[in-house]
């Protein structure tokens, strides 16, 4: 079975300085990894995905995402935060094993400050 | 250009009335998904469709049914709503074969159903 630790609940930056969400799976399987990010009152929208073909996954809005097999991890970055960027984000794993579903970290909610 | 439509957007019931959620895709997609997100928790799988005409019980799917009434369209219904079922419901879809999420595909999601039981 997957699973998925977003090591943060809240993350507070300052508008202009660097944004690091973190994020932690287990997987039995080679998995697909995704960030979806949740502005207030909205649905969804992915911001990247990982599906093994190059470790360093560009996102939309300037964000990417380093997977790394060794730690378990595919934590989030962006060079400069812009105050559109506070919203809840999500990391998601999903096993290649049949039927099998995407497992929700808790989500992290990302505050900017000006 | 929909994608992911749910209805209705805000719903309030009193414990142990009934009602459905509907929800309808334009992608052609295979799979849909109903997820529930409360506060601290992410999103917890309900319900999912691998493909028309099959369904399959997720993390949480006690209260709940499921209908997939054709390709485009997965409903879920509460039978008789209590408190613990105040949540907001999501539906999803995704272009998956058996419900598994291959390499290239995504899910897409709906804007949400804010349902408050009382």
């Amino acid at each position: 079975a997957q699973s998925v630790t977003q090591l943060d609940s809240h993350v507070s930056v300052s508008e202009g300085t660097p944004v690091l969400l973190r994020c932690n799976y287990s997987s039995s399987y080679s998995p697909s990894l995704f960030w979806y990010v949740q502005h207030p009152n909205k649905g969804l929208q992915l911001l990247l995905k990982y599906t093994s073909a190059a470790t360093l996954v560009k996102g939309i809005n300037g964000f990417e995402a380093e997977f790394k097999k060794s730690e378990t991890s595919f934590h989030l970055t962006k060079p400069s935060a812009h105050m559109s960027d506070a919203a809840e984000y999500f990391c998601v794993v999903s096993d290649p094993s049949g039927y099998s579903t995407l497992t929700f970290g808790k989500g992290t909610m990302l505050l900017v400050s000006p | 250009n929909a994608g992911v439509t749910q209805t209705p957007k805000f719903q309030v019931l009193k414990t142990g009335q009934s009602m459905t959620l509907q929800c309808a895709q334009d992608m052609n997609h295979n799979s849909m998904y109903w997820y529930r997100q409360d506060p601290g928790m992410g999103l917890r799988l309900i319900y999912y469709s691998a493909s028309e005409g099959t369904t399959d019980k997720g993390e949480v799917p006690n209260g709940y049914n499921v209908s997939r009434l054709n390709k485009r369209e997965f409903s879920l219904r509460l039978e008789s709503a209590a408190p613990s079922q105040t949540s907001v419901y999501f539906c999803a879809s995704s272009e998956s074969r058996d419900g598994s999420f291959e390499m290239n595909t995504e899910a897409f999601f709906g804007q949400g159903t804010r349902l408050t039981v009382v």
